[in-house]
């Protein structure tokens, strides 16, 4: 059974960079039929896209966040990262890692994330100084 | 404010069906998979639907999905008190190109 597994800091100070690692186990992060991305949460709150990449280093980001977003990944540690960039107070979330499958997009001739099958438990940061 | 849109609450008792409702346009739901997530408390999401209408492995068929053009429809019959929960539904939009997701509606079992 794939497992995905956040980790990094619980807690980051407002300007400063959040940074969070997924770890996935029992499973190939080069698998040629996924994405692999983060979701996050804020607290009471709904849920919001944040990115995702392909193994081969292709990414989508949400445009709200883009300016400030980086997702990575090492397929040596069958890891992926997210970085973000001069966070405030409405960054305060619980961040998940996620699976996504993906399809071609008839429209634009690129390739779609589909739905996401395999979530981490998620990691509460919260921005504060 | 989400791409999607969805119902804040809906409500029904036990043993009764209810549906949700999920509402985009023609850059996500219009011409993109729809998926339905539903969250219990303090849980992460977990896949419902996918593919507008497909069950993962171990989902009853009592949830089923629906689309029609840039609207997408949930289903859950024989409501049970463990179906309380968040649900969401997401797609992908081809003109951001990225997820997007609707701002969930919570499930009440009276």
């Amino acid at each position: 059974q794939l497992q995905l597994q956040e980790s990094g800091p619980g807690l980051v100070n407002p300007s400063e960079t959040l940074s969070l690692t997924c770890t996935v186990s029992a499973g190939s992060i080069s698998s040629s039929n996924n994405y692999w991305g983060w979701i996050r949460q804020p607290p009471g709150k709904g849920l919001e896209w944040i990115g995702i990449i392909y193994s081969s280093g292709i990414t989508y980001y949400n445009p709200s966040l883009k300016s400030r977003v980086t997702i990575s990944v090492d397929t040596s540690k069958n890891q992926f990262s997210l970085r973000l960039n001069s966070v405030t107070a409405a960054d305060t979330a619980v961040y998940y890692c996620a699976r996504a499958t993906l399809y071609y997009d008839l429209l634009t001739g690129f390739y779609a994330a589909g739905g996401v099958d395999y979530w981490g438990q998620g990691t509460l940061v919260t921005v504060s100084s | 404010q989400s791409v999607l849109t969805q119902p804040p609450s809906v409500s029904a008792a036990p043993g009764q069906r209810v549906t949700i409702s999920c509402s985009g346009g023609s850059s996500n739901i219009g011409n993109n998979y729809v998926h339905w997530y539903q969250q219990l408390p303090g849980t992460a999401p977990k896949l419902l639907i996918y593919d507008n209408n497909k069950r993962p492995s171990g989902i009853p068929d009592r949830f089923s999905g629906s689309k029609s053009g840039t609207s997408a429809t949930l289903g859950i019959t024989g409501l049970q008190t463990g179906d309380e929960a968040d649900y969401y539904c997401a797609s992908w939009d081809s003109n951001l190109s990225a997820g997007v997701f609707g701002g969930g509606t919570k499930l009440t079992v009276l």
